[in-house]
């Protein structure tokens, strides 16, 4: 299988616990993105990477995250002090980028995280 | 006003009947925009890119508006296997392009 994969599938935690997900994307893709989203909404933009570059952060994006993309390979999405309003699907999306566009995504399967 | 708008639906539309969704978006100078489909717990798949000049793929046409800054999606002689949920996209520009998800419109086809 050569699409993206995500893990793990499903994480329950407590509140106040910390977590990290991860994404390996295509292998050609330059360019990963995560994102997150509830119940009857799109996927909210969280942060992209292109290569190992970390370009854009969303300015909703608290502290307690944080995402690498270690020598542009796969990413992690850590959050620190889970609190239950981080309970959503994550996605991770990769795609080969250019200069001029955002570039056809291709999405994983997802975390769903459920913070108690 | 959010960046990228679309009526959440649910269109409840009989099998072969021709529907049209539209997204509505702002701030945004793009040169390509996207329709993804999402099924109820899947994750969303790319369904078509949007340029300037439109694209047609079999029954599904999308069309880019810049003077009223929409795009659409027309989808002729609907299949029940065309139930889900209709995504686009209008990347927005940040320090680089930063893809801009609508809410997404139901689409329900029934026999």
């Amino acid at each position: 299988d050569t699409g993206v994969s995500q893990n793990p599938r499903h994480k329950i935690t407590k509140r106040g616990q910390n977590v990290t997900f991860r994404c390996d994307p295509i292998s050609e893709h330059n360019r990963l993105y995560w994102y997150r989203q509830t119940l009857g909404q799109g996927p909210e933009f969280l942060t992209y990477f292109q290569n190992e570059a970390q370009l854009e952060k969303s300015r909703l994006l608290s502290d307690r995250f944080s995402a690498e993309r270690p020598k542009g390979s796969f990413s992690t999405l850590e959050i620190q002090r889970t609190e239950q309003g981080d309970s959503a699907m994550y996605l991770c999306a990769s795609s080969l980028g250019t200069s001029g566009g955002a570039g056809e995504q291709y999405f994983g399967p997802g975390t769903r995280l459920t913070v108690t | 006003r959010k960046e990228v708008e679309q009526d959440p639906g649910p269109f409840n539309v009989p099998e072969g009947a021709t529907v049209a969704f539209n997204c509505t978006y702002s701030n945004s100078a793009s040169q390509s925009f996207f329709w993804y489909r999402q099924d109820c717990r899947k994750e969303p798949k790319l369904l078509m890119s949007v340029y300037s000049s439109g694209n047609e793929d079999g029954r599904f046409t999308a069309q880019l508006n810049r003077a009223s800054q929409y795009i659409s999606l027309l989808i002729r002689d609907s299949k029940l296997s065309d139930s889900a949920t209709y995504l686009c996209v209008a990347p927005r520009i940040g320090g680089s392009y930063i893809p801009t998800f609508g809410r997404g419109t139901s689409l329900i086809v029934h026999p």
